[in-house]
Formats: structure tokens, C-alpha cells, sequence
């Protein structure tokens, strides 16, 4: 069975960080591009980053790019977010899923981890 | 700004009625298309992608149709899993978005 389990999330202040981590497992993960999807209490989803099968190619969204880092440990089968100056609007539950390609990348995303629960606040 | 809606934002219907729910794009995608289910308390889960294939396990009830600007999302017989929210998500578009959901509920 896939799987992604989320840590890392928790309670900050704003220009706090944290450091999100998700556990894979049930799949080849060193074949797949893996991303970040928020979600803010009550609200709909956003993507957030991005990075392919080896590591070496990332992608943000403008709302967080030059603060968060997006990385992967594929002899852990982990992926990471790094998340520095973080602000109120932040806040958010952050999914880790997989691209549905396992050759190149989609942009569809399936499974989805539960999430973890990220708060910004002071 | 490229933009997608979703409408109704509500729809409330009974079991076992059919659910059509629409999702429009402000630019051609082409099928580049996609729709979530995210009931409360738990990760969304990809249903259809490239605007007509179902996802590995989904039940033939959903289906999907469109291209161009404007999708649906029908659910020919609504079972009682199948209250939840449902998003549409474009990846034609740098970077890909969602739609802000339809919420699908008993009525």
C-alpha cells in the first residue's frame, strides 16, 4: 500500500521555522517528482513546491519562494520542506503527494499524505 | 490572471440523485484537467485526470467531460460516501492551481 506520513508541523512565531518532513513508503519514491500542497483552516488547496526524482530540479510558488526549500532523501525514501520566515499566512495543514508519473512529471497528484498542521501566530 | 471557478459552491442533493458540478477555466486548458474528493478531516483524493480518465480505484459512478474552458464532474448516483468537497486543479497553467471547491452535501 502507498503511503505518506507527514511530521514536523507544530506552533511558531512569525520569522519562526520549521522543518516538514514526509515518510514514503509502497513505492519506487527515487521514480517519482513529489510535492507540497497547503491548506489553510477552512480554505481550499495550494500548491507549494516541487522537486524531481533525483533532487536535482525545484519549483515554488511565488508566495514562498526565496523562504522555503523543498528537499529529498531518497535512501530514506523521505521528503523534506524547509520553511524559514514564516508569517501568519502560512498557516496551513501541508500534504506531501505524489506526482502520478513515474517517467517524468504530471502535475497530477495522487495519493496525498493526512497532513500536518502548520500555525503561525503570536 | 488566469483563474478557475467552480459553481454551484453548494449543492445539496439526496442519495441516489446525479451530481453535475462544473468547473470553468478563464483560459483554454485544453484537458488538462483534473478533480479531487476531500471529505472532512482527511487528505484529498484524485478521482478523474485529463479531464475524462478515472484514477486507479475510483468507482464508475464519477465521470468527467469537457475541454477547452469549461468541465463537469457527474456522479450518476450519489452513494453516501460521496458527500464531500470536490476541486478541480488545472496543470496547463504555470503553476498548476485549484478551484475553490464545490461542496456537495445531504439535502
Amino acid at each position: 500500500e502507498v503511503q505518506l506520513v507527514e511530521s514536523g508541523g507544530g506552533f511558531v512565531q512569525p520569522g519562526g521555522s520549521l522543518r516538514l518532513s514526509c515518510a514514503a513508503s509502497g513505492f519506487t519514491f527515487n521514480s517519482h517528482w513529489m510535492h507540497w500542497v497547503r491548506q489553510a483552516p477552512g480554505k481550499g488547496l495550494v500548491w507549494v513546491s516541487r522537486i524531481n526524482s533525483d533532487g536535482s530540479s525545484t519549483s515554488y510558488a511565488d508566495s514562498v519562494k526565496g523562504r522555503f526549500t523543498i528537499s529529498r532523501d531518497n535512501a530514506k525514501n523521505t521528503l523534506f520542506l524547509q520553511m524559514n520566515s514564516l508569517r501568519a499566512e502560512d498557516t496551513a495543514v501541508y500534504h506531501c503527494t505524489r506526482d502520478t508519473s513515474s517517467s517524468w512529471v504530471n502535475n497530477w497528484f495522487d495519493p496525498w499524505g493526512q497532513g500536518t498542521l502548520v500555525t503561525v501566530s503570536s | 490572471e488566469f483563474v478557475l471557478t467552480q459553481s454551484p459552491a453548494t449543492l445539496s442533493l439526496s442519495p441516489g440523485d446525479r451530481a453535475t458540478l462544473s468547473c470553468r477555466a478563464s483560459q483554454s486548458l485544453s484537458n488538462y484537467l483534473a478533480w479531487y474528493q476531500q471529505k472532512p478531516g482527511q487528505a484529498p483524493r484524485l478521482l478523474i485526470y485529463d479531464a475524462s480518465n478515472r484514477a486507479t480505484g475510483i468507482p464508475a459512478r464519477f465521470s468527467g467531460s469537457g475541454s477547452g474552458t469549461d468541465f463537469t464532474l457527474t456522479i450518476s448516483s450519489l452513494e453516501p460516501e460521496d458527500f464531500a468537497v470536490y476541486y478541480c486543479q488545472q496543470r496547463s497553467n504555470w503553476p498548476p492551481t485549484f478551484g475553490p471547491g464545490t461542496k456537495v452535501d445531504i439535502k
